[in-house]
């Protein structure tokens, strides 16, 4: 049973791209939830989905970041016109319902 | 305003002494609390939890601590291996259910064991 897979494990973007960040949860996992970490930050949560649905977006900024989670596929994480503010490491979790929540190995956004 | 805070960023122990990782919260709703372990590169990896109506959690060489009055609470190790080494982070939740539905995370403690 593989891990929670992300990719691209680093992406690099110029201001103004848009940052498209895929998170495959565990197998069986269908609950799935992103984090930022900013440098010398801690991880700040994002939003909580489940299929189809978003749960908990009270951690999304209001304009330019969206996330969704496709009856099949991956879950996306996508972020328009980026700033530089928004290189960071995103991590992805998943979940089944009532369980701890196991971590990817994140994508590391830089934008020039 | 941070409401969970690890004020050591770092802390150096010896092989085979304990290490005792501590984390301050402000926020008296929250309900549930865990520890992550993060090695560079990678996502961080759930330890050990406690829920708020408990004081103690212990899971082999890991013990978790609450102290709900000093809204308190401590991660320790013992003994302490070398690959103990990594950023350790402590979270807290509102909900009791497991996930991570908007856990609040502290800044982390760098925890180097010395051989």
């Amino acid at each position: 049973n593989a891990g929670v897979m992300q990719n691209p494990r680093h992406l690099v973007r110029r201001r103004g791209q848009e940052a498209r960040l895929r998170c495959s949860p565990m197998k069986g996992h269908s609950h799935v939830y992103w984090y930022r970490q900013l440098p010398e930050e801690g991880l700040k949560f994002m939003v909580y989905l489940q299929k189809e649905n978003i749960i908990d977006e009270s951690g999304m900024p209001k304009e330019r970041f969206s996330a969704e989670f496709p009856k099949e596929g991956p879950s996306i994480l996508r972020i328009q016109q980026v700033v530089r503010g928004d290189s960071a490491a995103y991590f992805c979790a998943s979940s089944p319902l009532g369980a701890e929540a196991f971590f990817g190995q994140g994508t590391r956004l830089t934008v020039v | 305003d941070q409401q969970v805070k690890q004020n050591s960023p770092s802390l150096s122990v010896q092989e085979g002494r304990i290490s005792i990782l501590n984390c301050d919260y402000t926020n008296s709703m929250f309900d549930y609390f865990l520890w992550y372990k993060k090695y560079p590169a990678e996502g961080p990896t759930f330890l050990i939890s406690i829920s708020s109506i408990k004081d103690k959690n212990e899971d082999g060489r890991f013990t978790v601590f609450l102290n709900k009055s000093a809204k308190h609470l401590s991660l320790h190790i013992v003994p302490s291996q070398p690959g103990d080494s990594a950023v350790y982070f402590c979270a807290a939740s509102f909900y009791s259910g497991g996930g991570a539905d908007g856990l609040t995370f502290g800044k982390g403690t760098h925890l180097i064991i010395q051989p």
